[in-house]
């Protein structure tokens, strides 16, 4: 099966621009989620969906970040305005139903650095 | 809550010999926990876990790994190390957080295997 996929790889941007980035997951998994991985520190989770509605969202700085998965497959994950601290892998990762039974897959991430 | 410490940031092995990464969690329901693998430049893929049936899990790779409760330990061990292990391990603890399990990360340890 084709895995998570991921777009752009790497970007580089200055502080206060925007950016956005892709996530394609496996067909056919409900659950879609974005992590960003600090340099040094395991992911961190940003946003979860199931389907297209929002099941946690409470670790996202939503006077910056936003992120939809419309009709249930594809997502997007934003950054307006974006600072230094924000630079990061962004990983997305999908799973068939609840991760206690099956595994999540990830994508290969979205490196980022605010300059 | 639920948290992870995987103790040591940095371990290094000589091929042919044990591997061993440490992971302890803290929990306050009954834990679902994971090892996962990340090779440079990837995402994350999934070793191994322990849902609450055998306490001695085997994963991929020659990879396995114990539950402890009374140590609330899930360390990973492989008898002989490749040069292949070579990566980054993290330990990862996910538990009921009002409707949704939520998985939460520890910091990683990188493993590096001299010839």
């Amino acid at each position: 099966e084709a895995g998570v996929a991921q777009s752009p790889r790497y970007k580089i941007i200055e502080k206060r621009q925007s950016v956005a980035f892709w996530c394609n997951p496996i067909s056919g998994h409900a659950t879609l989620y974005w992590y960003q991985q600090i340099l040094g520190q395991g992911p961190k989770l940003l946003i979860q969906f199931q389907n297209n509605g929002v099941v946690d969202d409470s670790q996202l700085p939503k006077d910056r970040f936003s992120a939809e998965r419309l009709k249930g497959v594809d997502s997007t994950l934003k950054i307006q305005p974006a600072k230094l601290e924000d630079s990061a892998v962004y990983l997305c990762a999908s799973s068939l139903v609840d991760l206690r039974y099956s595994p999540l897959h990830f994508g290969n991430g979205t490196r980022l650095t605010v300059t | 809550a639920q948290s992870v410490t995987q103790l040591g940031s940095h371990v290094s092995v000589s091929e042919g010999a044990l591997v061993l990464l440490r992971c302890n969690y803290s929990s306050s329901v009954p834990p679902y926990l994971f090892w996962y693998v990340q090779y440079p430049n990837q995402g994350l893929q999934l070793l191994l876990k322990y849902t609450s049936a055998a306490t001695l899990v085997k994963g991929i790779n020659g990879f396995e790994a114990e539950f402890k409760k009374s140590e609330t330990s899930f360390h990973l061990t492989k008898p002989s190390a490749h040069m292949r292990d070579a990566a980054e391990y993290f330990c990862a603890v996910s538990a009921k957080g009002g409707s949704n399990y939520k998985l939460t990360f520890g910091k990683g340890t990188l493993l590096t295997v001299n010839p």
